[in-house]
């Protein structure tokens, strides 16, 4: 079973600061996806990567295949991205349920 | 569309009580999933129906029943719970591909008590 380690696991930083969260995995993958919980439960998907770097307005995600590493970050940071990032990954073909990293808790202050 | 829509949003029951918790997409996918999540903890999968068929099951106790009627609808029933299967489940969706989103509902916060 995938083993998925993220760090850090609570951050604190100042409004327009630039965030970088970090997630590893100990075996191969078909795809790792960066996801966003609010308070209160939902869960969004933020990217999905097998490969290369993703860029959406102010996030960005890389991925390293042979360093099986992967990187979520933020630019220029807001309030409003304060939630928790989870790093997940899928492991086999077809309906693949999803291996959760603990997750990084991010508290963007004014 | 994109919505995967998870009924009720709060459950409370007893130990003796039977519910159930329903979940509806309409995005025609054909994987869904039962997630559970406690509190401060990331989810755990219990669950993947593939075309309507149990393709996963993580060893969840059988006092967790999946259910797919349809390629819509997902339901999970309860009977018999404990206070520690006290969680969040999350339903979510997707297409069968080796490379696919997830859709997550809002989830349902059920407390056993």
């Amino acid at each position: 079973k995938n083993e998925v380690e993220q760090s850090p696991q609570n951050l604190t930083a100042q409004e327009g600061e630039f965030i970088t969260i970090n997630c590893s995995y100990s075996v191969g993958i078909s795809a790792l996806h960066w996801l966003q919980q609010h308070p209160g439960g939902g869960i969004v998907s933020l990217f999905m990567l097998s490969s290369g770097k993703k860029k959406h307005g102010r996030l960005i995600a890389t991925i390293n295949i042979q360093e099986k590493h992967s990187s979520l970050h933020i630019t220029a940071s807001h309030p409003r991205d304060s939630a928790v990032y989870i790093c997940a990954v899928g492991s086999g073909g077809g309906a693949d349920g999803l291996t959760f990293g603990k997750g990084t808790h991010l508290i963007i202050q004014p | 569309d994109t919505e995967v829509t998870q009924t009720p949003k709060h459950l409370v029951m007893g130990m003796t009580n039977k519910k159930s918790l329903k979940c509806e997409q309409h995005m025609g996918h054909r994987a869904m999933y039962w997630y559970k999540q406690k509190a401060k903890k990331p989810p755990e999968l219990m669950f993947v129906y593939s075309y309507e068929k149990l393709s996963i099951n993580e060893s969840v106790p059988s006092r967790f029943s999946p259910e797919c009627p349809n390629s819509s609808l997902l339901n999970l029933h309860l009977h018999a719970l404990q206070p520690e299967d006290s969680a969040l489940y999350l339903c979510a969706s997707s297409q069968v591909l080796a490379k696919n989103i997830q859709y997550f509902g809002a989830g349902t916060r059920l407390s056993v008590l």
